[in-house]
Order: C-alpha cells, then structure tokens, then sequence
C-alpha cells in the first residue's frame, strides 16, 4: 500500500537547537517527496521537494532533507531553530510523474520553546 | 502576484444540504487540486483538474464532485452532507503536470455540517 509515516506527533525543541522530523514512505520504483508547512489557520507551504538528482535538498527558511533509498525515510532537519518555525509539518509523496495526487503524512507539529 | 483564492472561508450547512466551493488558482496555472484535511484522516486527496479534465480522483463517494472552468478556476461540490463531511477543504494549483506535487495552496473552506 502507498503511504507516509511520520513518526512523530509532536517535538518540542528549544530556540536555537537543531531538529530532525522523520519521515518514512513505502517504497515503489519512482518517488517524488516533499515537505509542506503548515501555520495556523493558513493552507500549506512548500518547503522542499526531492525529485530526482542528489540526494541532499536544500528548502526555504534553512531547512534541508536527505532522500535515503535504502532505509525509504526522507527526514527533515534544520540546524538551529527559531520561534517563528512552530508549525504543523507535513511529509507527503508522489508515485506518479506529472500528477498531482500526493499522499500526505499525518503531520509533525513543531512547538519551539523560547 | 495574488495567491490561489478559496471561497467562502467558513460555512455551515445541516446534513442532507449540498455544497459547492470555489477556487481561482493563481494567474497562470492550469492544474487544480482538492484536498479535504479532518484531524482523524489527515490530508486526502479528493481530485486533479487539468484544462477542464478530471486527471485524478481519490477514494472518495461519488457525492464528492468537482470541474475546472476554461479559465482554470475550479468549483467541488458534495451533495447530501453527513456530518463526517466536517473538514477543511483545500484547494492547490501548479503551473503545470510537469512540476510533479509543486503546489500552491489556498486557505482553505472550512466546512462545518450540523
């Protein structure tokens, strides 16, 4: 069955220490992976996107995640975190080229604790 | 340059009622995604339009229908509300069906069935 795990209902962090969200998905030949934000009462953001190519991607904000085959995790991380990251993170999966039906995870949310 | 645009923001309709929501995607996009997101399911995908066709659907009751003008914008409906039903609809838009799950999403209509 095609699915996203997040691991992680929620992690508190401290401003200024570093984060790792995990993400894991079922595996199938092609995968298209992405991380969304989510804030309040807002619709999601993109933050990143593996599509193809290395497997180290850069985001906005300073966050980045590392596509791993082997273990079909795609975990989010940032370095150093500020108050304005607390939000709802989704991780979410493509297994088809050019469409648009992603399977989402059931979300992180990251509360970043001054 | 103006995002996508959901409308209305709230509503609340009794079950047994119909509804149909609206979405302007942003200037230029041709392709518009329907998400339903509830705090037990997650984010779901309802249905892909792409120049007026339907290119996806998710695993949702036929009650759960949608179209896609010739100016891109695009409209759900759901007809004999339940109160499962409840949820925030989301619409999203990408340039194209080559920019796999690069979405842009509205607000969202949050949906409230008595």
């Amino acid at each position: 069955a095609q699915s996203v795990t997040q691991l992680d209902s929620q992690v508190p962090v401290f401003e200024e220490a570093p984060v790792e969200l995990r993400c894991n998905y079922s595996s199938s030949v092609s995968v298209y992976l992405f991380w969304y934000v989510q804030y309040p009462n807002q619709g999601l953001q993109l933050l990143l996107k593996y599509l193809s190519g290395s497997t180290l991607v850069k985001g906005i904000n300073g966050f980045e995640a590392e596509f791993n085959k082997s273990q079909t995790s795609f975990h989010l991380r940032k370095p150093s975190v500020h108050i304005s990251d607390t939000a709802e993170y989704f991780c979410a999966v493509s297994y088809q080229t050019g469409a648009n039906n992603l399977f989402f995870g059931t979300g992180t949310r990251l509360t970043v604790i001054p | 340059k103006a995002g996508v645009t959901q409308t209305p923001r709230y509503l609340i309709k009794t079950r047994g009622q119909q509804v149909t929501l609206s979405c302007s995607p942003i200037s230029g996009h041709r392709s518009v995604s329907w998400y339903q997101q509830t705090p037990g399911q997650g984010l779901q995908f309802l249905f892909e339009y792409f120049s007026e066709t339907q290119r996806n659907k998710g695993n949702f009751p036929g009650r759960f229908s949608g179209r896609q003008f010739s100016n891109s914008r695009s409209e759900m409906n759901v007809s004999t509300l339940e109160l499962g039903d409840s949820a925030l609809y989301l619409c999203a838009s990408s340039k194209n069906r080559r920019d796999t799950g690069e979405l842009f999403f509205g607000e969202g209509s949050r949906l409230t069935v008595l």
